[in-house]
């Protein structure tokens, strides 16, 4: 049975901090791993999504990378600011099914 | 391109009523799942619509049903309300071919 484990659950930085958000997952039979936001009250936002081909995905700041042997995939925000203060998830589609198993998120808190 | 909407945005209902929440895929999208969010969780797969037959659903009760119409779109009912089904309900949808899912901003459900 996959599961997803993130930590830290809760991180504060002061602003222009570099900081890595940690995922686990059990079961190593997965086809991508999805990284997304979300803002207090609101939907996902998806961030970076990396197939299990790949080792790392990047979009501007944001560098996702994913090593299936471990079961292990970081995500790197760079220069961090108040507006990516947010919950941060990661997703599994896991192998042979069609639901995404969700991680419980990391709450990030940027301060200015 | 409208990305996935979901319709309300928030609903308060009581105990032992019934509610239905209703969600749009985005353009091209053939398939739609449901997620449960409780407060301070990662979503929790309800099931997945596709071709308007339930394809997979997750651990939640016979109360959770779910439709899909020849165009795609798809509600959730839920009979019987609880307290406990006080959550965010989140959308998605898929493409054939890819189990990429994109988000929708998704319903708030307040049961008093």
């Amino acid at each position: 049975k996959q599961e997803v484990t993130q930590i830290p659950a809760a991180l504060s930085v002061p602003e222009g901090e570099n900081l890595v958000l940690n995922c686990s997952f059990t079961d190593s039979a997965i086809y991508n791993l999805q990284w997304f936001r979300q803002d207090p009250g609101k939907g996902l936002t998806s961030l970076l999504l990396i197939q299990s081909s790949q080792r790392e995905q990047t979009s501007g700041r944001l560098n996702a990378s994913l090593d299936k042997s471990s079961g292990r995939s970081t995500l790197y925000i760079a220069a961090s600011q108040p507006g990516d203060s947010a919950t941060y998830l990661c997703a599994v589609p896991t192998s042979g099914t069609y639901k995404y198993i969700f991680g419980t998120g990391t709450r990030l808190k940027v301060l200015a | 391109d409208a990305g996935v909407t979901q319709s309300p945005t928030h609903l308060i209902k009581t105990r032992g009523q019934q509610v239905t929440l209703r969600c749009s895929p985005k353009s091209g999208h053939d398939t739609v799942s449901w997620y449960q969010q409780a407060l301070g969780q990662g979503p929790q797969f309800i099931f997945q619509y596709y071709e308007e037959e339930e394809r997979q659903r997750g651990n939640f009760p016979d109360r959770f049903s779910g439709h899909q119409f020849p165009n795609y779109s798809s509600e959730l009912n839920v009979n019987a309300l609880l307290l406990g089904d006080s959550a965010l309900y989140l959308c998605a949808s898929s493409g054939a071919g890819t189990n990429i899912q994109y988000f929708g901003a998704g319903t708030r459900l307040s049961v008093l």
